[in-house]
């Protein structure tokens, strides 16, 4: 089964909002990643949170996890237009070097 | 430093061929991954190599096959193709818990 399951949803925004975004996974992990994708080009790495990590920053981002609810969120901060992607959280579970991604979360940020 | 490297990055070949993907990682990346990307089935993984050895296998048919070479680099060969193939093929590589850097992939197309 997949793990790493994005709220369904579609966020467009202006330039300047914040952005948040969901996450749910099924099993116990190692970590959490969040990658961004633009126009179906190749993934990039974004923030990796561990399971003994409650909360993380790197830039105008934020990460936060709840292994209590097996959930985490991705905060983008003062967002733009260079932000516009999909976005997508995968679990390694296990420690066995393989990701396990959700569906991906679509943004748009309007200039 | 050079990230990771996929070539080619587009291929159309016809149902019944079959196809060789390559994918050079940074150096000094042992763990090299493979995953498929496509609208229905989203991001799915299909194996993992570290110093040559095939650790993890996902859950596609054995027409999928993979190696990789002493020096890291990687290949996966699909054989016998089927329109159901087509896909962005995504090749990453990693050290351990730092989280996994893609390359641009590959846009296979089966005709």
């Amino acid at each position: 089964s997949q793990q790493g399951e994005e709220d369904p949803q579609a966020l467009s925004i202006q330039e300047g909002e914040n952005a948040t975004m969901n996450c749910s996974y099924k099993t116990s992990i190692n970590n959490l990643q969040w990658y961004r994708q633009n126009s179906g080009r190749g993934l990039v790495h974004l923030i990796l949170i561990r399971s003994n990590e409650r909360e993380k920053h790197s830039g105008r981002l934020r990460v936060t996890l709840d292994t209590s609810k097996k959930s985490s969120s991705l905060l983008i901060t003062a967002s733009r237009a260079a932000d516009t992607a999909s976005y997508f959280c995968a679990t390694d579970a296990g420690g066995n070097n393989r990701l396990a991604f959700g569906k991906g979360n679509q943004v748009v940020v309007i200039p | 430093k050079a990230g990771v490297t996929q070539t080619p990055r587009y291929l159309i070949k016809t149902r019944g061929q079959q196809v060789t993907l390559s994918c050079s990682p940074i150096s000094g990346h042992r763990s090299v991954s493979w995953y498929q990307q496509t609208p229905g089935q989203g991001l799915q993984f299909l194996f993992e190599y570290f110093s040559e050895t095939q650790r993890n296998k996902g859950n596609f048919p054995g027409r999928f096959s993979g190696r990789q070479f002493s020096n890291s680099r990687s290949e996966m060969n699909v054989s016998t193709l089927e329109l159901g193939d087509s896909a962005l093929y995504l090749c990453a590589s990693s050290l351990v818990d730092y989280g996994y850097t893609f390359g641009s992939g590959t846009r296979l197309t089966v005709v």
